[in-house]
């Protein structure tokens, strides 16, 4: 069965230092994973996705995550936050060909970026 | 371009009363799905359509119900509202969710409040 555990409901950051957002996953299959952002009132945009090709994974704005099958571990990160980076952040497996039309989406992680 | 368009976005309600939330892709997705969020619950699938002519139960499906219209439209019924239902509903679309590694695209959401 699949699961999606989002290690940290609030990471407070100072804006210009490193972020990290932890994903911890499960899947019977070869899994997709995925990185949306959602800011207030607003709807979940993508960030990037994992699927089976490069296991460091590039997306918008900065942000990149590191695919480690070890670890079961798809934790997203960026170098330096900016204030626009405060916002909800929510991991997302899906598992490739088991038929299940699901996605399994993590409790969320909610970022706040200091000044 | 549009991608996934909800009607309404806000809406408050009294309990007993029902109400249709619409939902439309132009993107020639297969797969849509219905969500509700929650505070510190994340995204719960209350129904999917997993092509034209299809629908499932998801996680959270008593009160609810689904008209997968034609490939565009996916709608949510509230029969008989509850406070209980009070959320943000998000309607999302896919290539072919299960079978791709294609992310689901969200709408903006529909604020409903339930006296």
């Amino acid at each position: 069965a699949q699961s999606v555990t989002q290690l940290d409901s609030h990471v407070s950051v100072s804006e210009g230092t490193p972020v990290l957002l932890r994903c911890n996953y499960s899947s019977s299959y070869s899994p997709s994973l995925f990185w949306y952002v959602q800011h207030p009132n607003k709807g979940l945009q993508l960030l990037l996705k994992y699927t089976s090709a490069a296991t460091l994974v590039k997306g918008i704005n900065g942000f990149e995550a590191e695919f480690k099958k070890s670890e079961t571990s798809f934790h997203l990160t960026k170098p330096s936050a900016h204030m626009s980076d405060a916002a909800e952040y929510f991991c997302v497996v899906s598992d490739q060909g088991s038929g299940t039309y699901k996605y399994i989406f993590g409790t969320g992680t909610r970022l706040k970026v200091l000044a | 371009n549009a991608g996934v368009t909800q009607t309404p976005k806000f809406q408050v309600l009294k309990t007993g009363q029902s109400m249709t939330l619409q939902c439309a892709q132009d993107m020639n997705h297969n797969s849509m799905y219905w969500y509700r969020q929650d505070p510190g619950m994340g995204l719960r699938l209350i129904y999917y359509s997993a092509s034209e002519g299809t629908t499932d139960k998801g996680e959270v499906p008593n009160g609810y119900n689904v008209s997968r219209l034609n490939k565009r439209e996916f709608s949510l019924r509230l029969e008989s509202a509850a406070p209980s239902q009070t959320s943000v509903y998000f309607c999302a679309s896919t290539t072919r969710g299960g079978y791709s590694n294609q992310p689901q695209h969200f709408g903006d959401g529909t604020r409903l409040s339930i006296l």
